[in-house]
């Protein structure tokens, strides 16, 4: 099944400890972004990338980092979690313009993030 | 840059009723694909409908269709006979054409209920 994969989906977790979410997709696409949901805001980009080791920032980079050291990987790192990161995040993939870019994003399940 | 806004913060509707949800968006691009993505409690993100900035004719995909006025930046999603599990938040999305991987900026949400 096609689909994007995130872990954990949930994660209680204390100010400053560094934490992973994890990301992985399995249709081979080129494109992939980190979102950040909270209530009021709708969804806001944290980053994307183009392909492997092809990062950039979107609009809420702040207190983030990301890799792309693998085309189906795109991992999310909080080196010093704030309570402000408390967030819902969701992960997404689609092929590169010009392969149907209509079709859009695909989403993971989301990773319901508490930091206290 | 570009905003999305969907100024209906909550609708409700009875079962069976048809309801329209509103979208505007502003951009200077002329390339450009418009999207609504519905988020049920689960907070799965699933995309209802895609439309394609180029193409006049309006999508539509079974009870759902958009009308999309290009002129007027705007791209409304009618749900007809609205059922008990179309109960979601739905999101307003744009994302640019091209080749770049900015991807999706998103409206703040319609939390639509739909009662029995």
């Amino acid at each position: 099944e096609a689909q994007v994969t995130q872990n954990p989906r949930y994660l209680i977790t204390v100010t400053g400890k560094k934490l992973t979410v994890t990301c992985s997709q399995n249709m081979n696409h080129e494109y992939m972004s980190w979102y950040r949901q909270d209530p009021g805001l709708g969804l806001r980009q944290i980053y994307y990338s183009m392909n492997v080791e092809v990062t950039d920032k979107g609009d809420v980079p702040e207190g983030y980092k990301v890799s792309r050291k693998e085309k189906r990987n795109f991992p999310l790192i909080l080196e010093s979690p704030s309570p402000n990161q408390t967030s819902l995040y969701f992960c997404a993939s689609r092929r590169r313009t010009g392969d149907n870019p209509s079709y859009g994003y695909t989403f993971g399940s989301g990773t319901r993030l508490t930091v206290v | 840059a570009q905003t999305v806004t969907q100024s209906q913060p909550e609708m409700s509707v009875q079962e069976a009723e048809t309801v329209t949800l509103s979208c505007t968006y502003d951009t200077s691009e002329n390339n450009y694909y418009l999207f609504w993505y519905k988020q049920p409690p689960s907070r799965q993100m699933i995309l209802v409908i895609r439309q394609e900035a180029y193409k006049q004719q309006n999508a539509t995909e079974n009870r759902f269709s958009v009308n999309f006025q290009k002129a007027a930046k705007s791209f409304s999603l009618k749900i007809s006979d609205s059922q008990l599990g179309d109960t979601a938040m739905y999101f307003c999305a744009f994302m640019k054409g091209g080749g770049g991987a900015d991807g999706l900026t998103f409206g703040k949400g319609t939390h639509l209920i739909i009662q029995p």
